[in-house]
């Protein structure tokens, strides 16, 4: 299985901060990874796909990057409306399609 | 427009067998695989296994091969997650999502308890 090393488990910014959220897949997994926001009671909400692609109606200031086995997550200017757990996922044709361990965002 | 709609919350008790679904809509059912998703209560998601409607060809994840059974039927548009004899430690919120290429789309969760 593919493993997904996601850092920190654990974030507090302040409102206006850029965030960022790093994820680490133990082998190749090329662009195929994807990041979502989970609000508490809520279905995950993908934001980005295929590493740098956001989702339509996601707002701009969420941004991906990476490929093969590094991938970063940036809010270039974090919103009260922001916090959140956030995860990456691998979903290569190998499966299973393993999530990270998640990162919860916090306001400062 | 495209959507998964998951069955109701369930509360069984430990040995009961239980069936989930997951009604999927507004595209061709058999064209993408159906993948589930546990959350167990404060931890994060695990990916547990993925059916493709189209031809029933089902992949688990080594967790939970051998602990639950995904099927799906075609005519009615519907992914099930059964168990045969539920625990304790199933008790869980558990998501169906539709993958084309990524994981666009997702149901709304169905929450399971599992209590004596």
């Amino acid at each position: 299985d593919i493993q997904m090393t996601q850092s920190p488990s654990s974030l507090s910014a302040s409102v206006g901060d850029r965030v960022t959220i790093t994820c680490q897949a133990s082998q190749d997994i090329s662009n195929y990874l994807n990041w979502y926001q989970q609000k508490p009671g809520k279905a995950p909400k993908l934001l980005i796909y295929d590493a740098s692609n956001l989702e339509t109606g996601v707002p701009s200031r969420f941004s991906g990057s990476g490929s093969g086995t590094d991938f970063t997550f940036t809010i270039s200017s974090l919103q009260p409306e922001d916090i959140a757990t956030y995860y990456c996922q691998q979903y290569d044709n190998l499966l299973p399609n393993t999530f990270g361990q998640g990162t919860r965002l916090e306001i400062k | 427009e495209v959507q998964l709609v998951q069955s109701g919350a369930e509360v069984k008790k430990p040995g009961e067998s239980l069936k989930i679904s997951c009604k999927g809509s507004g595209y061709s059912f058999t064209s993408y695989w159906i993948g589930w998703v546990r959350q167990m209560p404060g931890k994060g998601l695990e990916w547990m296994g993925i059916i493709y409607p189209g031809d029933s060809d089902t992949r688990y994840s080594p967790s939970f091969q051998g602990q639950v059974t995904i099927s799906a039927d075609k005519s009615i548009s519907t992914a099930y997650l059964q168990w045969s004899s539920l625990k304790a430690s199933d008790t869980a919120m558990y998501y169906c999502a539709r993958k084309g290429g990524s994981y666009h789309y997702w149901g709304q969760g169905t929450l399971v308890t599992v209590s004596s």
